[in-house]
């Protein structure tokens, strides 16, 4: 079983601030871990993924993501929000030789002028 | 390309009506995938394909769902008949089985049911 918490149902932060979204997730095996933003009434877009390697990914808009294994924790972050960030923001994990992708309630990041 | 895209963008219904909801992957895609969100439960998977071959339908909620990918460029999701509890968004999304496999999402079908 896989499983994905994202333990914030909103996240306010000011322009120009540093955001973190959090995220931690439970696999049986090894995984792959993704962000993705959902603005309202379209699709979800992916924004970064993490297969191996280095623990700190970089994806688009600026935005980045920290692997850490001990904690199976892997949190969104930014060094500095802009107002357009606001959005819903989703963690999501699939294990390593398995297609099946589970995501998380989502995230409402709102960046307040 | 396109990208993943889906009709109708909007549906609203009566209970008891057949819907069908319609999707076109990204072409050279081999995996399919149908989700269902609502405020209540996030984002369901309902049922996935690879190469057209349903894989995992455990996330259908009833016999009243059924999908179909007749070909790679093609799928449908059918509700027969509705209820208003199967009002929500519902997603298709494709990818390949290369490096970590993200997934690529349509804008969505948002059904009401009355």
């Amino acid at each position: 079983a896989q499983s994905v918490a994202q333990p914030e149902d909103q996240v306010n932060v000011a322009e120009g601030n540093p955001l973190t979204v959090k995220c931690t997730y439970s696999v049986s095996g090894n995984p792959y871990l993704f962000w993705y933003v959902q603005y309202p009434n379209r699709g979800l877009q992916f924004l970064l993924k993490y297969i191996t390697g280095d623990n700190l990914v970089k994806g688009s808009y600026g935005f980045e993501a920290e692997f850490n294994k001990s904690q199976t924790s892997f949190h969104l972050k930014k060094p500095s929000a802009l107002v357009s960030d606001s959005a819903l923001y989703f963690c999501a994990v699939r294990v390593i030789g398995y297609q099946k992708v589970t995501f998380g309630i989502g995230t409402k990041l709102q960046v307040i002028p | 390309d396109a990208g993943v895209i889906q009709s109708p963008r909007h549906e609203v219904t009566e209970m008891g009506q057949e819907v069908t909801l319609r999707c076109k992957p990204i072409s050279g895609h081999d995996y399919l995938f149908w989700y269902r969100q609502t405020m209540m439960r996030g984002l369901e998977l309902l049922i996935y394909f690879n190469n057209n071959v349903p894989i995992d339908d455990s996330g259908m909620p009833e016999d009243r769902f059924s999908a179909k990918m007749p070909n790679a460029s093609f799928s449908t999701l059918k509700i027969q008949p509705s209820e208003p509890r199967d009002s929500a968004v519902y997603f298709c999304a494709s990818s390949w089985d290369r490096g970590a496999g993200e997934l690529f999402f349509g804008e969505g079908s948002r059904l009401t049911v009355l």
